[in-house]
Formats: structure tokens, C-alpha cells, sequence
């Protein structure tokens, strides 16, 4: 049971790539949610997912897509990487007893 | 929208006893999480309150009052390891989390 994964670990980025990052969970668990952390803003929702195709904006949506086919894979999509989305990105899948699981995250760097 | 205020720092000493309060402001409320993030990790769950009261975990308790927009997570018997950023986080439904901007928390010898 490996919980939440992501990749990759690190990532440098240019101004304008587009890249995509992999989350999977093998907790068989519907709501799914991907955050990013900035230093001194605390973690900060992008977009969430209550199960397989059905996917919602959360607070910081711009430049993200995301899309959820099958219930153990959300992947978030950056379109066209900009400096100011260098962050730490978690992703989260969350049990009925909305305990959060995080995963161990993505640093991202765009240059 | 939401606003959650915790404060930026805390330091005790091992062995001692610590608060860390979280008030919130939320157009939406189901409950109170709260979360512990050693620097360069992940969150991990600490506890949650959806009702009104103390949760008590071992060493962590966490309270809550709906009335007054407040809770605080209590810390006995400090270890070095305990040393972290600790967040509050509201549940406001859909199992997304608005979380505060966190709490460090400094344990010394």
C-alpha cells in the first residue's frame, strides 16, 4: 500500500513549457485534491475532484487543468509555466472520515 | 470567503505544554483539522473536530467551539521532534480544506 505518489520530485521548467504532473493513490478513495505551498501562505487549493469525470476549481485555479479518467490517477496540468508558479505542489486523497493524505510533493522551479 | 489566523510562532521548552489557537472566518462550516508538516515533508493529520469539544489523540488534544469561531491544538509532554509547522485547515464541505498559513513551532532542550 504506497499511499499517495507523485512525480516527479523536482522539476525546472522555462517560461512558456507545459508539463504535467502525476498523482496517483491506491486508497480506492473518491475525493482527491491538488494544493500549492508558498512560503508563508500555507497551502492553497487548486482544484479538487469528488470522484472519476467530475473535477472543480478551488481557490488558485489560472494556468491549471486537471482531469480525473480513473479514480486512482489526477494529474495537474500546467499550460504555460510562468515564474510565479514556482511552488511546492501537494497532492491529497482524502478518506470518508476527511483525513487528508498527502502526498510528498513536486518542487517546481520555473525559470 | 475564508480567513483562518493562527499564530506565526511558538517556542517552548521540552517537557512543557503548548497552545496553538486557530480562529476563522468561513462562509461554509463542516470542521477543524489540524495538520503537522516537518520542513521539506508533507502535511500530515494530526486530528479533526466536528463538533463542539476536546479530541484527544496521546500527547495531542484538539478543541473546538462553533460558537466562537475558534479552536486550538494542545501539545503535552514537548519532544524535540515535535519541532514543525503545525496548520489549522476548516472543512467547508466537498472535502476541500482552506488552510491557515501555519504555525511554527520551536522545541528547545
Amino acid at each position: 500500500n504506497a499511499g499517495v505518489t507523485q512525480t516527479p520530485k523536482f522539476q525546472v521548467l522555462k517560461t512558456g513549457q507545459s508539463m504535467t504532473l502525476q498523482c496517483a493513490q491506491d486508497m480506492n478513495h473518491e475525493y482527491m485534491s491538488w494544493y500549492r505551498q508558498d512560503p508563508g501562505m500555507g497551502l492553497r487549493l487548486i482544484h479538487y475532484s469528488v470522484g472519476a469525470g467530475i473535477t472543480d476549481q478551488g481557490e488558485v485555479p489560472n494556468g491549471y487543468n486537471v482531469s480525473r479518467s480513473t479514480t486512482e490517477d489526477f494529474p495537474l496540468r500546467l499550460l504555460s509555466a510562468a515564474p510565479s508558479q514556482t511552488s511546492v505542489y501537494f497532492c491529497a486523497s482524502i478518506n470518508r472520515d476527511q483525513t487528508q493524505y498527502f502526498g510528498p510533493g513536486t518542487r517546481l522551479l520555473v525559470l | 470567503g475564508q480567513s483562518l489566523e493562527q499564530p506565526s510562532e511558538v517556542t517552548a521548552v521540552e517537557g512543557a505544554i503548548v497552545q496553538i489557537n486557530c480562529t476563522y472566518q468561513t462562509s461554509g462550516f463542516y470542521g477543524l483539522s489540524w495538520y503537522q508538516q516537518h520542513d521539506g515533508g508533507a502535511p500530515t493529520f494530526l486530528s479533526y473536530n466536528g463538533l463542539d469539544g476536546l479530541e484527544e489523540t496521546g500527547r495531542f488534544s484538539s478543541f473546538l467551539s462553533r460558537s466562537d469561531s475558534y479552536g486550538y491544538l494542545l501539545l503535552q509532554e514537548l519532544q524535540m521532534k515535535d519541532s514543525a509547522s503545525y496548520f489549522c485547515a476548516v472543512y467547508s464541505g466537498y472535502s476541500t480544506l482552506t488552510f491557515g498559513k501555519g504555525t511554527m513551532l520551536l522545541v528547545s532542550p
